[in-house]
Parts: structure tokens; C-alpha cells; sequence
């Protein structure tokens, strides 16, 4: 089945340690999109990808950096992961007309000790 | 300001009944999409229906219908006989401009089905 694909499903990782999230999806769309959630709050835009353009958003801070080396695949990285970057991340994709909606994948829950 | 707005943190319902759960937008563009997600418990996102701005009849997917209000700029989720696995958080959505790139979010409600 088409789908958005989130490796690892749960990730522990140490105060400064570097982090990788990835994200694969099968459905050929032209936009990713990098969410962070934190516990009962609406998901955070993090930046997006349209095709290889990358968006940022003004308040993401620079500690949060994306690639995306294909249209599959996209991976979020986390440079010096602090306590308050604890959260689920989301990964999403769509295509590029306001009918079309996010397809998410299943998230993975970062826990930072 | 915020963009999406649901009222409602918390609502409750009984099973097999209906419940309404409330969202406002503001949007100064002509064509704009209209989203619900829902979000149990396992945490991941489940898109439950859309409404476009041009779209002059309701949305219906289901038990899930939308009453689309535009001249008051309200998208409300309507659930008819609730089920005890609609519990979780519900999420409005909006997404600006014909091609628009970002998804707008509310934050949230969270149903609660009472057996």
C-alpha cells in the first residue's frame, strides 16, 4: 500500500547527541512537511519541502536541520538535542492544490535523557 | 491572531449519539481548503474529510459530515452515533491560496465517548 513510512518508530536520545529521523513515502508527492508536536498542543511547523525547494519557517530554530536527497525519502536532523526538543515528530506529505490533503505517517516520539 | 479556532478543549458525548465539534477560521483568500484530522491515542494523524471554500454543499464522508458556514467563517465536525473508538484529539485545518504550500492548524479537541 501507498503510504508515509517514519523509521524509527521511538527514539531515546542523550542531552547534545546528535539525532536522525527519517521519513520515506511511496505516493510521489511533491510536498514533505517536518512537524513537531508536544503532548495535547497542535503539530508545530517545522519547514517543508516543495520538490528540492526548502521552506523554513522563521521560528524554527537552528538547531533543526532537513534533507531531502530524493522525492522519497526526507530525514530531520537535530543537531545538539536539548530536554525541551522532546516530542513526537511528524512527518507528511501532499501534492500541491488546496483539495489535496496531508497524508501523515505514524510519527516517532523522541525522548532526550 | 490565530488563524484556526476551536473553542471546545474537552467535550464528551455518549455513545451512539451525535456530537458537533466547533471550528472558526480567518482567511482573507477566495479559495481555501477545509481539513479534520483526527489523533488517538497511538498519535498518528487520520484525515477525516474536506471542505473547499467553493464547494456550496456540505461535505459527508460517513458518519462524519461538516457544516459549512462561510458567510460566518465556521467548519464544524459533525459525528453522528458516536462510537467509543472516536475518542481522541480532533484537529481543524485550513489550507490557504489556489497551490498553497501550508497547512494551518486549530488546537485541537479533545472527545471523550462515554460508554
Amino acid at each position: 500500500d501507498a503510504m508515509v513510512i517514519q523509521n524509527p518508530r521511538y527514539q531515546v536520545t542523550q542531552f547534545g547527541k546528535p539525532v536522525t529521523l527519517s521519513c520515506s513515502q511511496t505516493l510521489n508527492h511533491n510536498v514533505m512537511y517536518w512537524y513537531q508536536q508536544k503532548s495535547s498542543q497542535a503539530p508545530k511547523l517545522l519547514f517543508h519541502y516543495y520538490d528540492k525547494d526548502f521552506n523554513n519557517e522563521a521560528d524554527t530554530p537552528d538547531n533543526f536541520q532537513s534533507r531531502r536527497p530524493n522525492t522519497s525519502f526526507c530525514f530531520l536532523d537535530i543537531r545538539s538535542p536539548g530536554l525541551g526538543d522532546a516530542a513526537m515528530y511528524l512527518c507528511a506529505t501532499s501534492r500541491l492544490r488546496d483539495t489535496d490533503t496531508q497524508y501523515f505517517g505514524p510519527g516517532t516520539r523522541l525522548t532526550v535523557l | 491572531a490565530q488563524k484556526i479556532t476551536q473553542t471546545q478543549p474537552g467535550m464528551f458525548v455518549q455513545e451512539k449519539e451525535a456530537v458537533t465539534l466547533d471550528c472558526t477560521y480567518d482567511t482573507s483568500d477566495q479559495s481555501y481548503g477545509l481539513f479534520w484530522y483526527k489523533q488517538p491515542s497511538s498519535g498518528e494523524m487520520i484525515f477525516l474529510i474536506y471542505q473547499g471554500s467553493y464547494d456550496e454543499q456540505n461535505a459527508t464522508e460517513g458518519r462524519y459530515s461538516l457544516n459549512f458556514q462561510k458567510a460566518r467563517k465556521s467548519a464544524n465536525l459533525v459525528i453522528s452515533a458516536s462510537q467509543l473508538g472516536d475518542s481522541a484529539m480532533y484537529f481543524c485545518a485550513m489550507r490557504e491560496n489556489n497551490y498553497g504550500q501550508n497547512f494551518v492548524f486549530g488546537p485541537g479537541t479533545r472527545l471523550s465517548v462515554l460508554p
